[in-house]
């Protein structure tokens, strides 16, 4: 099956700690991207990578990290230094040309 | 920067026609997407329009007009499972293949 993949679903950190989520596709696409999500608004931009070894900053890139090692991979870590973690985070692919992004099942993370 | 603009919440009856509006402001559009998105799941492609017109897809429509900056998702004969909320996204020229989300709108179908 082709498809995206997220894990976990649930979350959970203290504050302070660094968190990786991960994100996973086989559906060879060249481009992914991460988007933050609270309650009752849109999808913001966080980071995104259009090929392999190269990523830009997307409109709320601070506080957050990510790498593209391998087509099929793009983790993104909320580090210590992202005053509001909370929220749902989702990861989207798609070829590299002006192509309908698809979106994986997200990752709720909540900070205590 | 872009103005995207939807209405935040609009209720239905089962069987009935929503209209779910959407304006935008933006220099170098490439096109409008519509999601649907139910409540803590991903979002799912629903229609996209580049050029100005209706495009129709079963019981969902989206029409575009580029000169007013305006696009529109129809939803017919609304089922219990239409409730969720619906996501406008405009994508730039100068962008790449980045989009830009409006707020959502979720729609409440009741019987």
């Amino acid at each position: 099956d082709g498809g995206i993949t997220q894990s976990p679903k649930y979350l959970f950190r203290k504050e302070g700690q660094n968190v990786t989520l991960s994100c996973e596709q086989n559906l060879n696409h060249d481009a992914m991207y991460w988007y933050r999500q609270d309650p009752g608004q849109g999808l913001r931009l966080i980071y995104y990578s259009q090929i392999v070894n190269d990523f830009q900053k997307g409109d709320i890139a601070e506080g957050y990290s990510v790498s593209r090692e391998k087509k099929e991979s793009f983790p993104l870590t909320v580090t210590s230094a992202q005053k509001n973690p909370t929220a749902f985070y989702l990861c989207a692919s798609s070829t590299q040309g002006p192509d309908t992004q698809y979106f994986g099942p997200g990752t709720r993370l909540t900070v205590l | 920067g872009q103005n995207i603009d939807q209405p935040t919440e609009m209720t239905a009856t089962e069987g009935a026609i929503v209209q779910i509006n959407c304006t935008y402001q933006t220099s170098g559009f490439n096109g409008l997407f519509w999601y649907q998105q139910h409540a803590g799941e991903a979002p799912t492609f629903l229609s996209y329009n580049v050029l100005d017109g209706l495009e129709e897809k079963g019981r969902f429509s989206s029409f575009l007009s580029r000169s007013k900056g305006y696009s529109y998702l129809l939803l017919k004969e609304l089922q219990m499972k239409d409730s969720a909320s619906y996501l406008c996204a405009v994508r730039r020229v100068a962008a790449g293949n980045k989009l830009t989300f409006g707020g959502g709108t979720r729609v409440l179908v009741k019987p």
